[in-house]
């Protein structure tokens, strides 16, 4: 099946920095999506994005799958930033679900 | 709108012991997943549904059961409890494969 690597593994940023979270895929991927794992373990889905380019406030994404990967843009991070976030990709469309990535942790410091 | 919810939240079960967790959906959505949250491990895909009625197994199926009886419901089954079990289990839905998930809240598990 596909494989997803996040790096990095573990983040510490001061508030108010900008920060880029990596993930490649190991395959053609039809979904591709980003979420943010709150401290409290909510999971919530920020983009979905097989492709191209989009942003949400101070958050954007962009996936290349063309050269398997994608990036999520943080700016002017604050400290509700923080948690995990995950990449997670399917490899074709239809029925295959999501494989998720090992996720990178981000701590946003005051 | 509730979204997904998912009962109990918390639980704590004895090796051996028999539990059922339920996930709902009020989204009218087709596929519906079960997923286990490890520390350092990601989450891992148990079963998934693509349709009222119909069930396939995910990368970690083993001791475990589901079924989709009506659309708007998935049930995970633990038959026999063991202590790696013990996880944090979330149930997501979406449209179909190529939209965006939803996640319930989590069910913590122990199994001591």
């Amino acid at each position: 099946g596909i494989q997803v690597e996040q790096s990095p593994p573990d983040l510490i940023l001061q508030e108010g920095a900008n920060s880029t979270l990596r993930c490649n895929f190991s395959d053609s991927v039809n979904n591709l999506q980003w979420f943010h794992q709150n401290p409290w373990g909510q999971l919530i889905n920020l983009f979905y994005i097989p492709s191209g380019t989009k942003q949400n406030g101070r958050l954007s994404a962009t996936t290349v799958a063309t050269e398997r990967y994608s990036l999520l843009y943080i700016s002017s991070s604050q400290t509700t930033d923080s948690g995990v976030y995950f990449c997670a990709a399917s490899r074709n469309s239809g029925n295959t679900p999501l494989v998720f990535g090992k996720g990178t942790r981000l701590s946003v410091i005051a | 709108n509730a979204g997904v919810t998912q009962t109990p939240k918390f639980r704590v079960l004895k090796t051996g012991q028999s539990m059922t967790l339920l996930c709902a959906q009020d989204m009218n959505h087709e596929y519906m997943y079960w997923y286990r949250q490890d520390p350092g491990m990601g989450l891992r895909l148990i079963h998934y549904s693509v349709g009222e009625g119909t069930t396939a197994k995910g990368e970690v199926p083993d001791g475990y059961n589901v079924s989709r009886l009506k659309k708007q419901n998935f049930l995970l089954g633990l038959e026999s409890a063991a202590p790696s079990q013990t996880s944090v289990y979330f149930c997501a839905s979406s449209y179909g494969g190529d939209y965006g998930y939803t996640f319930g809240s989590g069910t913590r598990l122990t199994v001591v």
